[in-house]
């Protein structure tokens, strides 16, 4: 199986300011990456695909690229209600798909 | 609008059964595949099982392979988990979602499992 890791596992964050959560796959996935917010008690929430592509009706401020490996979702602007928990996923082997550890966003 | 809902989550002693219902709305339901992922209380996300929109290629983790059934009756445009010889480590929140070429665009709200004596 694919090993998904993100770092970090957490971090604390104030409004306005630049976020980058970092996944790294165990292996080539060719960009076959996706990234979710989750809030508590709720479904994963999916953000951006193929590494880059944003979901229809997700803010712009949310973006993704890719180095190798390495995926990185940034948030260019922390707004209250993006305080949550977010995962990447290789789909890369579907349908035997894998999600990262998640990192949680909290407030500063 | 693409809705999911559970059902048939709750309370099983170990080694009980239990069977999860997934309702399709909004899109044609025979046209996508599906898969069933679970989280476990405070833990990340899982996938636990696929199945191809015919219903013909299906695949299943190896923590639940032998003990877990999917299914689908797109005539009903419903999807099902059956959950055999549960276990502890079987305890989560069980999610459907729309499984496009692995790309999870819709999810339903989950159904809990708890597996308890």
């Amino acid at each position: 199986d694919i090993q998904m890791t993100q770092s970090p596992s957490s971090l604390s964050a104030s409004v306005g300011d630049r976020v980058t959560i970092t996944c790294r796959a165990s292996q080539g996935i060719s960009n076959s990456l996706a990234w979710f917010q989750q809030k508590p008690g709720k479904a994963p929430k999916l953000l951006l695909y193929a590494a880059s592509r944003l979901e229809s009706g997700v803010p712009s401020r949310f973006s993704g690229s890719e180095s190798g490996t390495d995926y990185t979702l940034t948030i260019s602007s922390l707004q209250p209600e993006d305080f949550a928990t977010y995962y990447c996923q290789q789909y890369y082997s579907t349908p035997r798909i894998t999600f990262g550890p998640g990192t949680k966003v909290d407030i500063k | 609008q693409v809705q999911l809902v559970e059902s048939g989550g709750g309370l099983v002693k170990p080694g009980g059964s239990l069977r999860l219902s997934c309702v399709a709305s909004g899109f044609t339901f025979s046209d996508y595949y599906m898969s069933w992922i679970r989280q476990a209380p405070g833990k990340g996300l899982e996938w636990v099982s696929y199945i191809s929109s015919s219903g013909s290629t299906i695949y299943y983790a190896d923590s639940v392979k032998g003990r877990f059934t999917i299914s689908r009756d797109n005539a009903k445009n419903s999807l099902y988990l059956q959950m055999n010889s549960l276990r502890g480590e079987d305890t989560a929140v069980y999610y459907c979602a729309r499984d496009y070429g692995g790309s999870l665009g819709n999810w339903g709200q989950g159904t809990l499992v708890t597996v308890s004596s």
